[in-house]
């Protein structure tokens, strides 16, 4: 079955410590994107990246890095220059061309700093 | 700057009812795209229907209706007696459209609905 795939689904760092979240997608969708969400509040953007080996900034991209080497993979890196990184984060992928389209959207890593 | 508001944080009703949750949003760009998303308990979330600023019509999906109105900016979703299963957290996102493609989106808060029996 087509989809994103994020891995693993829970995920606790100690401060200090870099981590990186996994997203693997099959769709063949060209753009790739992650998002932030806190509790009660709606997802921000991160990073993302319209095709391979280019990558923009979202509108919180200070303490994360990412890269997309290959077409089917954007890894999120927390650095620990992120603040307060105890969050939800979302994976999504979708079609560039063609105006915004819909975006499929994995099942999310919670990280939980200890 | 694009903001998206969602005013309504959680809503509870009884089965059967119908439920219709809010979204207001601001853009400055004639061009824009909307959304609604569903958050189920596991996660992820699920796409429901995107409109284009051009296309005032209201759709009706099976239980799913929508309303959108440019001259109140708002895209407002309607649930048809409800479900237990349509409990979930609801968003709604907005993207413009000008130079850019795919789907980077600016989401609302979300509006959590629980649909008891």
């Amino acid at each position: 079955d087509g989809g994103i795939t994020q891995s693993p689904k829970y995920l606790f760092r100690k401060e200090g410590q870099n981590v990186t979240l996994s997203c693997e997608q099959n769709l063949n969708h060209d753009a790739m994107y992650w998002y932030r969400q806190d509790p009660g509040q709606g997802l921000r953007l991160i990073y993302y990246s319209q095709i391979v080996n280019d990558f923009q900034k979202g509108d919180i991209a200070e303490g994360y890095s990412v890269s997309r080497e290959k077409k089917e993979s954007f890894p999120l890196t927390v650095t620990s220059a992120q603040k307060n990184p105890t969050a939800f984060y979302l994976c999504a992928s979708s079609y560039s061309t063609g105006g915004p389209t819909e975006a499929f959207f994995g099942q999310g890593t919670r990280l939980t700093v200890v | 700057a694009q903001k998206v508001t969602q005013a309504q944080t959680e809503i509870s009703v009884v089965e059967k009812e119908d439920v219709t949750l809010d979204c207001v949003y601001e853009t400055r760009d004639t061009t824009y795209y909307l959304f609604w998303y569903k958050q189920p308990p596991s996660g992820e979330l699920v796409f429901l229907i995107r409109r284009n600023s051009f296309d005032e019509q209201n759709e009706i999906s099976g239980r799913y209706s929508w309303n959108f109105q440019k001259s109140t900016s708002s895209f407002n979703f309607t649930i048809t007696a409800s479900q237990v299963v349509d409990s979930a957290v609801y968003f709604c996102a907005l993207s413009e459209a000008p130079g850019y493609s795919g789907s980077r989106l600016t989401f609302g808060e979300g509006t959590q609905l629980t649909v008891n029996p």
